[in-house]
């Protein structure tokens, strides 16, 4: 079956701009999370939704804010940007049942730059 | 806190054994996760304790011992291809089944 898809794959945009990110989650999975990540960087969680509901929420300003539809299609949003947003954003997507091992499959990202 | 530790960069040598550590101050979590990244690719699902033991698959197994707060993940014969970064997680019980993260562990191998 199709693997989790990010568009766009890449995007420059320039400080003040905002900047709108797609992810479709594997067909079936209910839970999409998403993650920012510069290089040489961890995986920072940004924010998880659960059958159009926000389930947790990392800890980045609220110029990063996020939905998810009811196909379970989920799109980011970034406004006002900086340049210390550039960087691969992640999407990942599982079937959001607790207990298991919850595996989360992620896409390729979308890399944003900022100039 | 809630947090998971390991190593920032560990290096070993083609066809060597090499242990990964993951140690966690959290309170109640499903279990232990690990996951593979290699530069410019996206994480992939190694891994995963639900209980304390070993668990093996293939060249790479995983440990947990929850009385010990630590993990670890143990690549064996290792490759080149091996060389990426290592990431632990967690799920908590609480606080809405958040997922947490180590901060990655950088596998350099040397032929």
């Amino acid at each position: 079956k199709a693997g989790v898809t990010q568009t766009p794959r890449y995007l420059i945009k320039t400080r003040g701009q905002q900047v709108t990110l797609s992810c479709s989650p594997i067909s079936g999975h209910r839970s999409v999370s998403w993650y920012q990540q510069t290089p040489g960087q961890g995986l920072q969680f940004l924010f998880e939704y659960f059958s159009e509901t926000q389930r947790n929420k990392g800890n980045f300003p609220g110029r990063f804010s996020g939905r998810q539809f009811s196909n379970s299609r989920s799109e980011m949003n970034v406004s006002t940007l900086e340049l210390g947003d550039s960087a691969l954003y992640l999407c990942a997507s599982s079937s959001g049942q607790l207990g298991g091992p919850g595996e989360l499959f992620f896409g390729e990202g979308s890399r944003l730059t900022v100039l | 806190g809630q947090s998971l530790e390991q190593p920032s960069e560990v290096t070993a040598v083609e066809g060597a054994i090499v242990q990964i550590n993951c140690t966690y101050q959290t309170s109640g979590f499903y279990g232990l996760s690990w996951y593979q990244q290699h530069d410019g690719g996206a994480p992939t699902f190694l891994s995963y304790n639900a209980l304390d033991g070993l668990e093996e698959t293939g060249r790479f197994s995983s440990f947990l011992s929850r009385s010990d707060s630590y993990g670890y993940l143990l690549l064996q014969e290792l490759q080149m291809k091996d060389s990426a970064s290592y990431f632990c997680a967690v799920r908590r019980l609480d606080s809405n089944y958040q997922l947490i993260w180590g901060a990655g562990t950088k596998l350099i191998i040397k032929p």
